[in-house]
């Protein structure tokens, strides 16, 4: 299977900051995606992103899909307790139907 | 809409025994169904995915096994666990929209 790298592997901020995610790969992807995910659960969809240098929001997150097509990009603006979980990034290759998932970035939000 | 529906969400097993995790996808037809596991706080690892009814491609070589003997059913079985195959499993479906959405999980413990 294809490795994602995802930094860093995790991150304790305070509430209010803003945060910097990356994922790196060493293979061409055709769709980004990201995730978060909290204990005991099932990963929840939070950006698709679809073409190089596309810049898409979903509320406080922004996420970017890199012009290599190697690499995305994930910021979450302004953080409050409730974005604690573990962020991960996927990417499906340009030919095949598998999605591969980086290691994760576990974000502590401190109050 | 769509949904997807895994059971059971926690299990018990002892080494040796077999497995049948259950997967169905509602709200879709023909989707792509994938199982993945994942090791306590780490990242996702594709098992198998199947893009059609019959149609299972392996990941990595294991103790287990893919079935999908309907449309939105994907089953993922075992003839005697081992106890690393411990690990939260998550089953997920996706369609030409090219994004990817996961069920609750099934925490699965060989003890």
């Amino acid at each position: 299977g294809q490795q994602l790298n995802q930094s860093p592997q995790s991150m304790f901020i305070q509430e209010g900051e803003d945060v910097s995610m990356n994922c790196t790969s060493s293979s061409i992807f055709n769709t980004w995606l990201w995730y978060k995910q909290e204990p005991g659960e099932g990963p929840v969809l939070l950006i698709a992103l679809y073409k190089a240098g596309e810049l898409t929001s979903n509320g406080r997150l922004t996420a970017q899909f890199g012009i290599t097509r190697k690499d995305s990009f994930l910021n979450i603006s302004a953080s409050i307790p409730s974005d604690v979980g573990i962020y991960f990034c996927a990417g499906q290759l340009v030919t095949g139907n598998q999605f591969y998932f980086g290691t994760g970035t576990s974000l502590t939000v401190i109050p | 809409s769509q949904t997807i529906h895994q059971w059971p969400a926690t299990l018990v097993q002892p080494v040796g025994s077999p497995l049948s995790l259950e997967c169905t996808v509602e709200g879709t037809s023909n989707p792509n169904l994938y199982w993945y596991r994942q090791a306590a706080g780490r990242g996702l690892q594709l098992l198998f995915y199947s893009v059609g009814i019959g149609q299972i491609s392996s990941e990595v070589p294991q103790n287990l096994s893919a079935s999908r003997p309907q449309d939105r059913q994907f089953i993922l079985s075992s003839k005697k666990l081992l106890l690393s195959d411990s690990g939260f499993y998550l089953c997920a479906w996706s369609v030409p929209l090219r994004k990817l959405f996961f069920g609750s999980g099934t925490q699965l413990s060989v003890l």
